[in-house]
């Protein structure tokens, strides 16, 4: 089936400082990818779609110069945290749809980011 | 009001009982339904897509009511496996983004 890997699964930052994380899809392409914030004991939150060859499209109350999305292939899609604060801690994950067909959403791994 | 909303739980299942939940949704352009199941500080995996005419994979059971707006999964003969949190699923399309409920928790005790 269809998979996707996220890296790093969790990372420890400073606070000031930016963190990447990287979503790919290993055997389908994916002209959109979703990234998703959870905040313990709550559901997923739908941060930004995130398009090939495009801009990514925010939701609201989600600040596009924070969280910056690249999505340069069909493969690989790209958020960074930037200038990142403790209340930026959470469970980011993303999701792709195989292009292909199929049905539901796979989703990454998740990655676990706290700022200290 | 939330889009998905659902019975947050958790529910104490005895192991070998059914259990039964619902999800209501509020947008009724809702055109895609899924459960999927989410495990402590795990990423969520489809449990199964819910069709028009209810559909059923092993001991589990989605049903889908339009006109009043919900999606119900019902889990026969509870293992201690399926303690989870599952997350009811509502897309206007295919495609198209997904929203989430709030996860109704289940706990499935020997």
């Amino acid at each position: 089936g269809a998979v996707v890997s996220q890296h790093p699964s969790r990372v420890i930052c400073k606070s000031g400082t930016s963190v990447k994380i990287e979503c790919r899809s290993l055997d389908f392409q994916a002209t959109t990818m979703f990234w998703y914030r959870q905040f313990p004991k709550k559901s997923l939150m739908l941060m930004a779609t995130s398009n090939e060859g495009s801009k990514a499209t925010y939701e609201q109350g989600v600040e596009k110069d924070k969280f910056l999305i690249n999505h340069a292939s069909l493969t690989l899609s790209t958020l960074t945290v930037t200038s990142a604060h403790p209340e930026d801690s959470s469970f980011y994950i993303c999701s792709a749809r195989d292009s292909g067909g199929g049905n539901g959403y796979t989703f990454g791994s998740g990655t676990r980011l706290t700022v200290v | 009001r939330k889009e998905v909303e659902q019975d947050p739980g958790p529910f104490n299942v005895p192991e070998g009982a059914t259990v039964a939940f619902n999800c209501t949704y509020s947008n009724s352009a809702s055109q895609s339904f899924f459960w999927y199941r989410q495990d402590c500080r795990k990423e969520p995996k489809l449990l199964m897509s819910v069709y028009s005419s209810g559909n059923e994979d092993g001991r589990f059971t989605a049903q889908l009511n339009r006109a009043s707006q919900y999606i119900s999964l019902l889990i026969r003969d509870s293992k201690l496996s399926d303690s989870a949190t599952y997350l009811c699923v509502v897309s206007k399309a295919a495609g198209n983004k997904l929203t989430f409920g709030g996860g109704t928790r289940v706990l499935v005790k020997p």
